[in-house]
């Protein structure tokens, strides 16, 4: 089935370390994202890229690092210098005229 | 910039009732309009969207018509169900420098009682 696939569902980071969140999707879309949600909040735009090998800083870029080297692929480097990085991560991808966004079923990240 | 203002929640309902969030839009272009559904732990569904003025989206009951003269964009539901509760955000995207950006509202929060 064609969709955007987040691996892993859950994962726990200790204090310092880097943590890699996967995103791949086979819907030949060219754009793909990175949101941020807080526990009964919206959404918060991590990085963005709208074509391989390129991509953008969203509204909270800082402390989080992206990669495009493939046009499936999305990864997601969630740095130590993150200060606060708990939360949920959703990963999306947009195609044909770029202007319907959708979702994987998105990661959580739990510092211990 | 554009920005998106969605009703605060939660919203709480008995089930049958009649479902109304409000949605307004600025935006400098002619962006399309969506919304979006999240049930707990999961990622956003997309509902339905509306890519130009006067037209209506709809899927699954729920349903929200493009108005341009009063930049809304209003889900309503005719008679919600327990598995209706849920999160819904409502999103614009309109393009700009770097292509399209997809801009959400804050979500609001409804729960069904049986």
């Amino acid at each position: 089935d064609g969709g955007i696939t987040q691996s892993p569902k859950y994962l726990f980071r200790k204090e310092g370390q880097n943590v890699t969140l996967s995103c791949e999707q086979n819907l030949n879309h060219d754009a793909m994202y990175w949101y941020r949600q807080d526990p009964g909040q919206g959404l918060r735009l991590i990085y963005y890229s709208q074509i391989v090998n390129d991509f953008q800083k969203g509204d909270i870029a800082e402390g989080y690092s992206v990669s495009r080297e493939k046009k499936e692929s999305f990864p997601l480097t969630v740095t130590s210098a993150q200060k606060n990085p708990t939360a949920f991560y959703l990963c999306a991808s947009a195609g044909g005229g770029l202007n319907t966004i959708y979702f994987g079923e998105g990661s959580w990240l739990t510092v211990v | 910039g554009d920005s998106v203002t969605q009703m605060e929640g939660p919203v709480t309902l008995s089930e049958e009732a009649f479902l109304t969030i409000n949605c307004t839009y600025t935006a400098t272009g002619y962006p399309s309009l969506f919304w979006y559904v999240q049930y707990p732990g999961e990622g956003l569904q997309l509902l339905l969207k509306a890519t130009k003025a006067d037209d209506k989206g709809s899927n699954k009951g729920f349903e929200a018509t493009y108005r341009k003269e009063t930049t809304s964009f209003h889900l309503e539901k005719g008679s919600v169900q327990v598995s209706d509760s849920a999160v819904y955000f409502c999103a614009l995207s309109d393009s700009g420098t770097g292509g399209f950006k997809t801009i959400f509202g804050a979500g609001t929060r409804l729960f069904v009682k049986a």
